[in-house]
């Protein structure tokens, strides 16, 4: 079984600046993948980012980037160079061989 | 691009019909998915399907059923609707493969009266 906890249910940043967002999971597979979705007012989910556990290096996708400790079973997404656009809901999501579990997700507010 | 289409992005039902959520895929994937979120609740997974005809439970599979004939659709039924289930449905899909990610329609918003 899989479970996913996201510690922080709202968060805010100003523009142009850093933000974190953790997640912790738990999982009985040993093979498996992450993933961090958004989805904006509008609902569309889009997928942000993907992390493979075998692989040690983090993923990073433009100015999203993720901290992966897999012992501390630690996902965590660091935004830089904040934006407006990137008013969202986010959640995290390990994956295995069938279905992704997600968090509850963080609600992010970018402030001009 | 894969496009995943849910046929209704509103829905307004009564307390005991049946209701029909429908959920279309153009990218030949093998895997289609329903969940719900609610408020603090994030998703929850009701039922998945891997192939024509295969269906498994999710996490809150009670109260509702699918139905998957052809492997581009993926139905979600409840079969008496309760103020209870309104919410936000989600379908996805996946392509085969641990690293294949999920990709979603656009959402169904449910109201039961």
């Amino acid at each position: 079984a899989q479970t996913v906890t996201q510690s922080q249910p709202e968060m805010s940043v100003q523009e142009a600046e850093t933000v974190t967002l953790s997640c912790t999971y738990d999982t009985s597979e040993s093979d498996y993948y992450l993933f961090w979705y958004k989805q904006p007012p509008s609902r569309q989910m889009i997928l942000v980012i993907r992390q493979e556990a075998y692989k040690q290096q983090n993923a990073t996708e433009n100015r999203f980037s993720v901290n992966f400790q897999k012992a501390a079973k630690s996902f965590s997404l660091k935004i830089s160079d904040s934006q407006l656009g990137d008013a969202a809901m986010y959640f995290c999501a390990p994956g295995g061989s069938e279905k992704l579990v997600f968090g509850k997700g963080t609600k992010l507010t970018v402030n001009p | 691009d894969v496009k995943v289409t849910q046929s209704s992005r509103y829905l307004v039902k009564r307390t005991g019909e049946k209701v029909f959520l429908e959920c279309v895929q153009d990218m030949d994937h093998e895997n289609m998915f329903w969940y719900r979120q609610d408020p603090g609740l994030g998703l929850r997974l009701i039922y998945f399907s891997y192939d024509v005809k295969m269906k498994e439970k999710g996490d809150i599979p009670e109260g509702y059923s699918v139905s998957r004939e052809k492997k581009e659709r993926f139905s979600l039924i409840l079969e008496s609707a309760s103020t209870n289930q309104t919410s936000m449905y989600l379908c996805a899909t996946r392509g085969a493969g641990r690293y294949s990610p999920l990709h979603f329609g656009n959402g169904t918003r449910l109201t039961v009266t």
